[in-house]
């Protein structure tokens, strides 16, 4: 099974901060990388697929880097909205999600 | 619009078995796989299985083969997941999701609100 470790599991931060979270896989997923925003109570939402594809509707703040075992989900600027906890995910074989990083105040 | 509306909350005692339901609208039904992954309370999330609505193809996360079964109904455009021999470590919220594409594995576009599962003698 592939493994996803993410760093760091609680992030805090100011409204306007650079935010980056890192995810690492056990092996090789080329970019096949996945990022969720998920809120207390709430579904997780897609931001980022395919690593760095922007999902439709998510506000262009966010990006994905990365390829390989080493992935990161940038937010340019934190805004009020943005607290949550992240999840990355790999679907190279079968799927699997990292413990998530919360972003908190 | 694009949703998937998910059945009510249930409880149930160690050893039972739970069948929660999934219906999908907005889109073609056969057109996308559809997946369920499970949150234990202040946990990650967890993935389970997933389901081709238009084959009823599956396929499961090794820890639950045993005791996941994945199916679905076109005709009502509804998909279910049964888990059976509870343990109070299944109380959790469970959530079904839609696969992007049917090309190639892919991320989950669209969730469910999400089932609570609540698993207690």
């Amino acid at each position: 099974d592939i493994q996803m470790t993410q760093s760091p599991s609680t992030l805090s931060a100011y409204v306007g901060d650079r935010v980056t979270i890192t995810c690492r896989a056990s092996q090789s997923i080329i970019n096949w990388v996945a990022w969720y925003q998920q809120k207390p109570g709430k579904a997780p939402r897609l931001l980022i697929y395919k690593a760095s594809s922007l999902q439709s509707g998510v506000p262009s703040r966010f990006s994905g880097s990365g390829s390989g075992t080493e992935f990161t989900l940038t937010i340019s600027s934190l805004q009020p909205d943005d607290f949550a906890t992240y999840y990355c995910q790999q679907y190279i074989s079968l799927w699997t999600f990292g413990q998530g990083t919360r972003v908190e105040i | 619009q694009v949703q998937l509306v998910q059945s009510g909350a249930e409880v149930k005692k160690p050893g039972a078995s739970v069948k929660v339901s999934c219906k999908a609208s907005g889109y073609t039904f056969t057109g996308y796989y559809l997946h369920w992954v499970r949150q234990a309370p202040g946990q990650g999330l967890e993935w389970m299985g997933r389901i081709n609505p238009k084959s009823g193809g599956t396929d499961y996360a090794e820890q639950f083969q045993d005791r996941v079964t994945l199916t679905r109904d076109t005709s009502i455009n509804t998909a279910y997941m049964e888990l059976s021999r509870l343990r109070s470590d299944d109380t959790a919220v469970y959530y079904c999701a839609r696969e992007i594409d049917t090309i190639s594995n892919d991320a989950f576009d669209i969730w469910g609100q999400g089932t609570m599962v609540t698993v207690s003698s």
